[in-house]
């Protein structure tokens, strides 16, 4: 089953505003997180992932947060832009072969 | 650099026709091989995972199969397509000592 969900299932944001898209995992044993971006009829593309040790995480324009007391995970897109309209998905590891997703969250990007 | 390759990218089949997907990656040795369903507005459902040459984990009951002949070959199959196999399959790797999981295009089947 899907243990990682997510609290909205679409976003829309302004062009060139921050966009924050969040996430709840289930599994307290989960010891890594990866968000995904999925456009229309590709397959999910890494974005940036974060282990349990950390609770911050910043790669180009993307920020992940990850608070483990509440089991919360987020993404932070700063600047959006449109090439940022696709579905994202959070997904946790529960043990070393498996990932589990959410059922992603749909952004889409207003000029 | 590592790529991973699906085909075919669409494909139409009958109801109770046979099914062979292939993935195949490159640039790597002794990959984890994973194979993942999409329903349509859904996330990502693992179907198989392969830790090596014929080692096959399946993590739903269903009509699918999954076989791996090579170290670099992923095969997922069906002997007779349900109307609900229909979806989108996608085929994913992952190295020893890297964590993260890559995704190929993807296959989109449709069973009519």
């Amino acid at each position: 089953g899907e243990s990682v969900g997510l609290h909205l299932p679409t976003l829309s944001v302004q062009e060139g505003d921050n966009s924050i898209i969040n996430c709840a995992y289930s599994n307290s044993a989960s010891d890594y997180f990866i968000w995904y971006k999925q456009e229309s009829g590709k397959g999910p593309q890494f974005i940036i992932d974060i282990r349990s040790n950390m609770d911050k995480r910043q790669g180009q324009r993307v920020t992940v947060l990850l608070n483990k007391t509440v089991k919360h995970l987020s993404l932070q897109i700063a600047a959006t832009q449109p090439g940022d309209s696709a579905v994202y998905f959070c997904a946790e590891r529960p043990n070393d072969y498996k990932l589990s997703f959410g059922a992603g969250t749909t952004v889409t990007v207003r000029a | 650099s590592q790529t991973i390759h699906q085909w075919p990218a669409t494909l139409v089949q009958p109801v109770g026709s046979p099914l062979s997907l292939e993935c195949t990656v490159e640039g790597t040795s002794n990959p984890n091989l994973y194979w993942y369903r999409q329903a349509a507005g859904r996330g990502l459902q693992l179907l198989f995972y392969s830790v090596g040459i014929g080692q096959i984990s399946s993590e739903v009951p269903q009509n699918l199969s999954a076989s791996r002949p090579q170290d670099r070959q992923f095969i997922l199959s069906s002997k007779k397509l349900l109307l609900s196999d229909s979806g989108f399959y996608l085929c994913a790797w992952r190295s020893w000592g890297i964590e993260t999981q890559y995704f190929g295009p993807g296959t989109r089947l449709l069973v009519l």
